[in-house]
């Protein structure tokens, strides 16, 4: 079993919809990591969380610690959002990076 | 965006060859670190560095070493490339171990 389990693979939705990723994890962490890896290769930070919530502009990134969880939201998704989407925990044992797979997300005009 | 570079993007070499990839940094942050992406396996950390001449290795340092010379610059290489070698790499760099990271643009290493 991975010890960072991202879901859906892959999500296939409309312009303007409502986006939810989530990110699962079984080990003890200090913080998550979500990052944004758009075709072509470069990737981007968007979060660093360790408790409650956080907002930049149509995203917003949760955490709930006790249930090993973290969601990746997107409002009013747009074509632009299409990209893979990365969680990485960040472990309290040894201070390690452990990375998801990866969410492949489409948003279709 | 962090001023993070890699140079060379794109390199082809020959199966043998010994090849190194260089990842600066303007932002004299501390920490950096080499990854692997491949198809199934997502990123994978090859070595990082938590200051000049400090290195350690990572899950996939196999056929790989490092040096870290001055803050700004962290220099990948591989020996002696194999085909299985072929990757993306990304250099990344943050300010605290393992935490918030920002990344290069990656290089692209064919091994033929």
């Amino acid at each position: 079993k991975n010890e960072v389990e991202q879901s859906p693979q892959n999500l296939t939705a409309q312009e303007g919809e409502f986006i939810t990723i989530n990110c699962s994890y079984s080990v003890g962490i200090s913080a998550l990591h979500w990052l944004q890896q758009h075709p072509g290769g470069g990737i981007v930070s968007l979060f660093m969380l360790s408790s409650g919530k956080k907002k930049h502009g149509r995203l917003i990134a949760t955490i709930n610690i006790q249930e090993k969880h973290s969601s990746l939201h997107i409002t009013a998704s747009h074509p632009r959002d299409s990209a893979v989407y990365i969680c990485a925990v960040l472990m309290d044992s040894n201070y390690q990076l452990i990375w998801g797979a990866g969410t492949k997300l489409i948003i279709k005009p | 965006d962090a001023g993070i570079t890699q140079s060379p993007r794109h390199k082809v070499t020959e199966t043998g060859t010994p090849v190194t990839l260089r990842c600066h940094q303007t932002e004299n942050h501390r920490y950096m670190y080499w990854y692997r992406q491949d198809p199934g396996h997502g990123l994978r950390l090859i070595h990082y560095s938590y200051g000049v001449k400090d290195t350690d290795k990572g899950e996939v340092s196999d056929g790989y070493s490092v040096s870290r010379s001055k803050t700004e610059d962290f220099l990948l290489t591989l020996e002696s490339a194999t085909s299985s070698q072929t990757s993306v790499y990304f250099c990344a760099i943050s300010e605290q171990g393992f935490y918030e990271q920002y990344f290069g643009p990656g290089t692209r290493l064919t091994v033929t």
